[in-house]
């Protein structure tokens, strides 16, 4: 069984500060990883991919990714009160399968 | 507006008593899929399509069934709904089943069976 594992949380940080979250995954042929975001009751929200080792930026959002270790992470640059959510990892784990993790809520305090 | 269309929103039923939900998507998308999200367990593919009468099972798929007779629509059938099977239900949809990028959910279909 593929998994992906995420811890639960809640993570909680002040405004302004670095949220870190992170993801392992267990199938070493995975090629694609995606963070998305989660309101209660709404839809995921795609806010970053990551396909190589290395760091990719996107405004505030840095997506980590490390194939040896089986590590992706995401960092939230000046949290805001508005990305309290829950923020899903997800890997490609077959040829048209995405395997989600069970999501790390965050709750950032003004 | 490019978007998949969910419906019912929130369905309340019984046990046994047969039901779809429905999808349909206006972005001319080959790749179809639904999941359903429980807390503590995330979001669990039950089938998925790549094409028109082409279905296939995911992780979860015991006690459903999908067809696609249309490219656009992909409604999930539950013929003899349990308790369990209380969740929170979403359709997805993209160009092509490796465009993972570019999967578009619905809104959500919060089921209760009681």
């Amino acid at each position: 069984q593929k998994e992906v594992e995420q811890n639960s949380g809640p993570l909680s940080v002040p405004e302004g500060a670095i949220a870190s979250l992170n993801c392992t995954y267990s199938d070493r042929g995975s090629q694609s990883f995606f963070w998305y975001r989660q309101y209660s009751g709404k839809s995921p929200e795609l806010i970053m991919f990551i396909y190589s080792n290395g760091d990719k930026e996107d405004g505030r959002f840095t997506a980590q990714l490390n194939k040896a270790s089986q590590y992706v992470s995401l960092l939230i640059r000046d949290s805001q009160p508005s990305d309290s959510a829950t923020y899903l990892c997800a890997v490609n784990s077959g040829y048209s399968t995405l395997t989600f993790g069970k999501g790390t809520m965050l709750l950032v305090s003004p | 507006e490019a978007q998949v269309t969910q419906n019912p929103r929130y369905l309340i039923t019984v046990t046994g008593k047969k039901l779809t939900v429905t999808c349909s998507q206006n972005m001319n998308h080959e790749y179809m899929s639904w999941y359903r999200q429980d807390p503590g367990l995330g979001l669990r593919q039950i089938y998925y399509s790549m094409n028109v009468e082409v279905t296939d099972k995911g992780d979860v798929p015991e006690g459903y069934k999908v067809s696609r007779k249309e490219k656009r629509n992909f409604p999930l059938i539950l013929e003899s709904p349990s308790p369990n099977q209380t969740s929170l239900y979403f359709c997805a949809s993209s160009p092509g089943p490796t465009d993972y990028e570019k999967l578009f959910f619905g809104s959500g279909t919060q089921l209760s069976v009681l």
